[in-house]
């Protein structure tokens, strides 16, 4: 079956702007979680949804990041005034969460660049 | 916080070498553990995972046993390949839902 997408594959963005990344999880997935991997590094939680709501923002950086669920499906994260700093790749990744099956399958991710 | 600490790479092998990758944590209660692997140009893809005290995760010829006395997950593989080559990511997920990595070791094989 298809694995979790991410669009776009990149974006470049002036310093300042506002972006909107989309990731669309695997088909009868109840959670769905935000990462963020700057070059070198491991992935970073950023936020985490069960359902339609945020069960978890605690790795949001700040309050200009955002991220939505509303049909508890595909997500939306949000980033206003970008920074060169935010300049990263967002992954997606999505799991089950039922019974044992709490693996997290990862989407290709979207690489930013703030410019 | 959870934490996971991962052997600094990059790590150079020639085909058919023995490969370990070390890994500590540290995590309140009673984390499970895996190993992540990043192709180059492919996504993150969990290589193994182990759930308890003493568990062996293992797959492709890779294996790593939960050790909670010394709190490690090292990865292992008795003889690696060229088509190995690639990023490894120990983490773990403690009493929260998401994921904690370590910094990830790059591996290149050679033939």
């Amino acid at each position: 079956g298809a694995g979790v997408s991410q669009t776009p594959s990149n974006k470049v963005t002036e310093k300042g702007k506002y972006v909107e990344l989309r990731c669309d999880p695997i088909s009868g997935h109840t959670a769905l979680y935000w990462y963020r991997q700057s070059l070198g590094q491991g992935p970073e939680f950023l936020i985490y949804f069960q359902g339609t709501g945020a069960a978890d923002d605690s790795g949001l950086p700040n309050d200009r990041f955002f991220a939505v669920r509303p049909e508890g499906s595909v997500s939306t994260l949000k980033i206003q005034r970008t920074e060169r700093g935010d300049s990263a790749v967002y992954l997606c990744a999505s799991s089950l969460n039922t019974g044992s099956s709490y693996e997290q399958y990862f989407g290709p991710g979207t690489r930013l660049t703030v410019t | 916080g959870d934490s996971v600490t991962q052997m600094e790479g990059p790590v150079t092998l020639s085909e058919e070498a023995f490969l370990t990758i070390n890994c500590t944590y540290t995590a309140t209660g009673y984390p499970s553990l895996f190993w992540y692997v990043q192709y180059p140009g492919e996504g993150l893809q969990l290589l193994l995972k182990a759930t308890k005290a003493d568990d062996k995760g293992s797959n492709k010829g890779f294996e790593a046993t939960y050790r909670k006395e010394t709190t490690s997950f090292h990865l292992e593989k008795g003889s690696v390949q060229v088509s190995d080559s690639a990023v490894y990511f120990c983490a773990l997920t403690g009493s929260a839902r998401q994921l904690t990595f370590g910094s990830g070791t790059q591996l290149t094989v050679l033939p």
